[in-house]
């Protein structure tokens, strides 16, 4: 059962500009997470965000959460050639956490 | 360091030779589950732990095999492995199922041959 859909698929840019992507769930949560993943290794946590928070901040990452829409975006600033990776948004499943299919950012030199 | 160590992280191997991949965690988590991620399908979840001697079936757990006999390590087992589970596999761990930050190993990517 796939809870978050992230959009878009694919995303190119250039280095230094910023980098969103947007991820869809379907019932009411009580956090959503975001994960970066290299390619072909395991995922890195980036941010948790809980349902009583609108934004988070970590770093170059912006969070929003807006439950009202059942849906979350995630902000990159300034990319970098490192931030060239799979982006996933997770959401609690029955006994789970339930990943999206996720956005793979391409950062251009 | 927190880390969950997966091993090995490549592995070939043939049709029917039972196989382990280990997985081992360091930060004492009760939580721990496997993933299988394929293109198109993204990552789903094979069995879970909730604590020691307590495993659970996901969402694919047709072929494999699980066993929690230490808080620290939780063994997926291919007791006759196919092609159809040529695939690349995670471990990861966390205090609860989903309202924490999970941690991943690097990954165990196996072929079936």
């Amino acid at each position: 059962s796939q809870q978050g859909e992230e959009d878009p698929q694919a995303l190119s840019i250039q280095e230094g500009e910023n980098a969103t992507m947007n991820c869809s769930y379907k019932t009411s949560i009580n956090n959503l997470q975001w994960y970066r993943q290299n390619s072909g290794r395991g995922l890195v946590h980036l941010i948790l965000i809980r349902s009583n928070e609108r934004e988070k901040h970590s770093g170059r990452l912006r969070v929003t959460l807006d439950t009202s829409k059942k849906s979350s975006s995630l902000l990159i600033t300034a990319s970098r050639a490192a931030d060239t990776a799979s982006y996933f948004c997770a959401t609690p499943g029955a006994q789970k956490l339930v990943f999206g299919q996720g956005t793979r950012l391409t950062i251009n030199p | 360091e927190a880390q969950v160590t997966q091993n090995p992280r490549y592995l070939i191997t043939v049709t029917g030779k039972k196989l382990t991949v280990t997985c081992s965690q360091n930060m004492n988590h009760e939580y721990m589950s496997w993933y299988r991620q394929d293109p198109g399908l993204g990552l789903r979840q094979i069995y879970y732990s909730m604590n020691v001697e307590v495993t659970d079936k996901g969402d694919v757990p047709e072929g494999y095999k699980v066993s929690r006999k230490e808080k620290r390590n939780f063994p997926l087992i291919l007791e006759s492995p196919s092609p159809n589970q040529t695939s690349l596999y995670f471990c990861a761990s966390s205090w609860n199922r989903g309202n924490t930050e999970a941690f991943f190993g690097q990954g165990t990517r196996l072929t079936v041959v």
